[in-house]
C-alpha cells in the first residue's frame, strides 16, 4: 500500500459527460501529480500541484482541469468526454525533495462509452 | 530539456534467462535522480529503486541489479534468472529541477514477458 488513495476505482460513463477523479496524497506529501495511461501507452504527465498551486503542465487537454485543496487532496475534472479519454488515470504524491520518489495510487480506470 | 528513452518497447525471455532493460536519459542539471518503477499486470505502479547523480555505485537487490553510468547517461536494470512474476512493464524516470521547480519525466516503458 503506497499510502496514496484514489476514488473511484472504476468509472463508466458516456461521451459528452463530465467526471471528477479524486486523489489523497500520502501524509506529509505536498506534491500531487496526475498521469494518464492509455492502452499500450506510457505514462503521460498531465499536471502537477504543490501545496495548492499549479507547478507544471504536461499534455493536458483544455477539457481537463485539476485543483489541489487546502487539505492537499486533489481532483481531476474531465469534461465533454470522448471515447479516446478512456484510460487509467494515476495520481502520485511526492515529498519535497528531488530525491523523493513518487508514490502512486491504484489508479482510476475510466471507460467512456 | 529533460528526456528519458527506453528503446526496448517489448522484450520476451524464457524463464531463468537474464535480461537487461535499457534506460538513457538527458538532463542539463548536475544534480538529478533516477528511478525505476514496475507495473505488473494488476496495474499498480511499484517503486523499485532510486539513484542520485553523485552515486555511481551499482546496486544489487536479490535478482535485481542496476548499472548507473554517467559517462553514457544510462541507468540500466538487469534481472538475473528471470521468473514469470517478473512479467510487467518497467518504467525508468528522471527527476531534476527544471525551470525553477522539480520535474519528473518517465520513459515510455519496457514490457517484459517471461515465458515459462
Amino acid at each position: 500500500d503506497s499510502g496514496v488513495t484514489q476514488t473511484p476505482k472504476h468509472l463508466i460513463t458516456a461521451t459528452g459527460q463530465r467526471v471528477t477523479l479524486r486523489c489523497s496524497p500520502r501524509s506529509g506529501d505536498l506534491s500531487v501529480y496526475w498521469y494518464q495511461q492509455s492502452l499500450d501507452q506510457g505514462l503521460q504527465f498531465l499536471i502537477q500541484y504543490y501545496n495548492g498551486e499549479e507547478r507544471a503542465k504536461g499534455n493536458i487537454l483544455e477539457r481537463f482541469s485539476a485543483q489541489q485543496f487546502p487539505d492537499l487532496h486533489s481532483e481531476l475534472n474531465l469534461s465533454s468526454l470522448e471515447l479516446g479519454d478512456s484510460a487509467l488515470y494515476f495520481c502520485a504524491s511526492k515529498g519535497a525533495s528531488s530525491y523523493n520518489e513518487q508514490f502512486f495510487g491504484p489508479g482510476t480506470r475510466l471507460t467512456v462509452l | 530539456a529533460q528526456k528519458v528513452t527506453q528503446a526496448q518497447t517489448e522484450i520476451s525471455v524464457v524463464e531463468k534467462e537474464d535480461v537487461t532493460l535499457d534506460c538513457v536519459y538527458e538532463t542539463r542539471d548536475t544534480t538529478y535522480y533516477l528511478f525505476w518503477y514496475k507495473q505488473p499486470p494488476s496495474g499498480e505502479l511499484v517503486f523499485l529503486i532510486r539513484r542520485n547523480s553523485f552515486d555511481e555505485q551499482n546496486e544489487i537487490s536479490g535478482r535485481y541489479s542496476w548499472n548507473f553510468q554517467k559517462s553514457t547517461s544510462s541507468f540500466n536494470f538487469t534481472i538475473t534468472a528471470s521468473q514469470v512474476v517478473d512479467s510487467a512493464v518497467y518504467f525508468c524516470a528522471l527527476s531534476d529541477v527544471s525551470g525553477g521547480y522539480q520535474k519528473v519525466t518517465f520513459g515510455i516503458g519496457t514490457k517484459l514477458q517471461v515465458i515459462p
